[in-house]
This record gives structure tokens, C-alpha cells and sequence, in this order.
């Protein structure tokens, strides 16, 4: 059984530069999710899929923000212009209905 | 902001007993899931209680909802070294918005061997 896979797993980069994270999501589940975790806090809900159609983004995800789904299969989460407060854990996560599985996470790191 | 807040933020027990971590939320909810974290690693999802159930088991896990008090408990009887994490309770905004979760801040148990 495959699960959430995400890539990479690790990002070191330098303020202003953009990143871009990528969900593969396990294969029969339509729901997509993103999230962001920060040291000592739960994860933050960032955006959900269904299917391919974006349904909600919260007002964390700010303009340097963008996520995709393209055929509702994998996903993308891109960052423009990164920032030192963009630094964290962020998080993939799927489901068919309410229970969702979670990736091993991309650690972020802005000098 | 977070709509479940686990109690205590921190438990440390010996291998053998039991822990009790407590989650209390604001607002009214479809269902309520506990979450387990390894330092540093994903989510696992451990359990899902809805709002109409009053308790439910599954192993070693024991969780419990009490919709008037808007908390929940979750107990993990014999515990093991091997359960060492954080654990986190979830909840859905209610109505039609049963997928987007809030987490609380966790309880991290350490059971010493």
C-alpha cells in the first residue's frame, strides 16, 4: 500500500528565492489537502482539493501562495519571494472521506 | 486560530500505565479524530469519533466525546516506549465543512521504559 509521498523532504533556501513542493497523494482518494506546521503548534490548514478543483484556501495563504492540482493527481504548493516566517513543516495530506493520511512532510528552511 | 486545545501540553508516564490526554473546542463539529506525530514526521491518523457517538475503542485507545462540554478525551491503556509522540485532536467547522481540520497545540507523551 503507497502512501502520501512528498518531495522533498528537505529545502534550504534563500530569502526571496521561490520554491516549489510537490503531494503525490495515495491513488484512489480525490480529496487533497495542504497544511503548515511550525515548531510546537499543530498543523495549519492551508488549501483542499477535490479532484482537480481548488474548494477553500485560507486567508494564511497569502498572494506569494499558489497551489495545483492538475487531473487531480498529484499536487503542487509553490512559494514566490520566500520569507524568513515562511520556514516550517509543510504538510500534504489525502482522504476518500474524513479520515486523512498524512506525508512525511517538506521541511522548509528560509536564511 | 485553533479550535481544539489538548490538556496537558506534556505527560511524561512509565511504561505500563495508562495516559489521559483531554481536547476541548468551540465550536459545534461533525466529528472529532485524534493524531499521532513522531518528532519531526507526518501525521498518523488513530481514530475518528462523530458527533452523535459517545465513546468508542480501537486496541489500546479509548476516546471519548462529550458534545456539551465540546471535549473529548483519549486514553491509551498499557502504554508503551513505543508510544512517545505528540498527539493532536482535530475537528471539522461543523455542517458542510467536515473536511478542513483544526488542530490544537498537542499533548507530547514520553513513556519511559
Amino acid at each position: 500500500d503507497t502512501g502520501v509521498s512528498q518531495d522533498p523532504r528537505h529545502k534550504i533556501t534563500k530569502r526571496g528565492q521561490n520554491v516549489t513542493f510537490r503531494c503525490d497523494p495515495i491513488s484512489e482518494h480525490n480529496r487533497l489537502y495542504w497544511y503548515r506546521q511550525t515548531l510546537g503548534q499543530g498543523p495549519e490548514f492551508l488549501t483542499y482539493f477535490q479532484n482537480e478543483a481548488q474548494l477553500e484556501k485560507s486567508r494564511l495563504l497569502s498572494d506569494r501562495f499558489s497551489a495545483e492540482r492538475p487531473k487531480g493527481s498529484f499536487s503542487t504548493l509553490e512559494i514566490q519571494r520566500t520569507e524568513q516566517g515562511d520556514s516550517a513543516m509543510y504538510l500534504c495530506a489525502s482522504s476518500l472521506v474524513f479520515e486523512q493520511y498524512f506525508g512525511p512532510g517538506t521541511r522548509l528552511t528560509v536564511t | 486560530s485553533q479550535q481544539g486545545e489538548e490538556d496537558p501540553q506534556a505527560l511524561s508516564i512509565q511504561e505500563g500505565e495508562n495516559a489521559t490526554m483531554n481536547c476541548s473546542y468551540k465550536t459545534s463539529i461533525n466529528n472529532l479524530q485524534w493524531y499521532r506525530q513522531n518528532s519531526g514526521r507526518g501525521l498518523v491518523h488513530l481514530i475518528l469519533i462523530r458527533s452523535n457517538e459517545r465513546e468508542k475503542h480501537s486496541g489500546r485507545l479509548r476516546v471519548t466525546l462529550d458534545t456539551s462540554k465540546k471535549s473529548s478525551s483519549l486514553l491509551i491503556t498499557a502504554s508503551r516506549a513505543a508510544d512517545t509522540a505528540s498527539y493532536f485532536c482535530a475537528t471539522d467547522s461543523g455542517g458542510g465543512s467536515n473536511y478542513k481540520l483544526t488542530f490544537g497545540k498537542g499533548t507530547l507523551l514520553t513513556v519511559n521504559p
